[in-house]
């Protein structure tokens, strides 16, 4: 299996950028997505093949990187984004990062 | 609009069968896409445990391979999750969604909470 390793928090004020990493133990080129799940709901997609923002979703989410490293951005934070982040490969059998808990500073 | 909804029991003892549905609308499975089933435990952690794809094709998560069976009922536009000799370690948020490969899963369902307890 392909490992994603996340780090776990990341404390944020409002209005800031927020950055997020995930990488992976093996490439995945650039077949990572990233999902956001708020509490009690389902993972929503955000960005899909690294850098593609899904349908609906605002231009302050972004994503990038290749291979094995990668990143996940919102710039600026909205109070609305608070939530946990999680990281997805489709290179290989799908695999999750274990999720950032995105928290206000 | 497509929309993904689970539905089964939210109570299974160890060593039996966890049967769970995921209804359609909006979409027709046999169209396109892999139809997958995903879980997540508490603790936060999530695991892919299969999909069935457009055409009947499946395709399971090795570390449950000897358990799972997903299938399908094509009239109804439902699939369907099945894990055998389930045991607490089972118990999680079961969420069925769809995929195109690389493209992620851009349609969820709500969710289903399964307990596993005698």
């Amino acid at each position: 299996d392909i490992v994603l390793t996340q780090s776990p928090a990341l404390a944020v004020s409002l209005g800031q950028r927020a950055t997020i990493s995930c990488r992976a133990s093996e490439s995945v080129r650039s077949s990572m997505h990233w999902y956001q799940q708020k509490s009690g709901q389902q993972p929503k997609l955000l960005i899909y093949g690294a850098s593609n923002l899904a349908s609906g979703v605002p231009a302050r989410f972004s994503g990038s990187g290749s291979g094995t490293d990668f990143t996940f951005t919102i710039d600026p934070v909205e109070a609305d984004d608070i939530a946990t982040y999680y990281c997805q490969q489709s290179r290989n059998d799908p695999t999750f990062g274990a999720g950032t808990k995105l928290e206000l500073k | 609009e497509i929309q993904l909804q689970e539905s089964g029991p939210g109570l299974v003892k160890p060593s039996q069968s966890l049967s769970l549905t995921c209804s359609v609308t909006g979409y027709t499975i046999t169209s396109g896409y892999d139809w997958s089933w995903i879980r997540k435990f508490p603790g936060n952690k999530m695991e892919w445990m299969g999909y069935i794809s457009y055409s009947g094709s499946t395709n399971y998560n090795p570390s449950l391979k000897s358990r799972i069976s997903i299938t399908r009922d094509t009239s109804k536009n439902q699939f369907f999750l099945q894990l055998n000799s389930v045991t607490t370690e089972d118990t999680a948020t079961y969420y069925c969604a769809r995929r195109r490969r690389n493209y992620g899963y851009n349609y969820w369902g709500q969710g289903v909470m399964v307990t596993v307890s005698s």
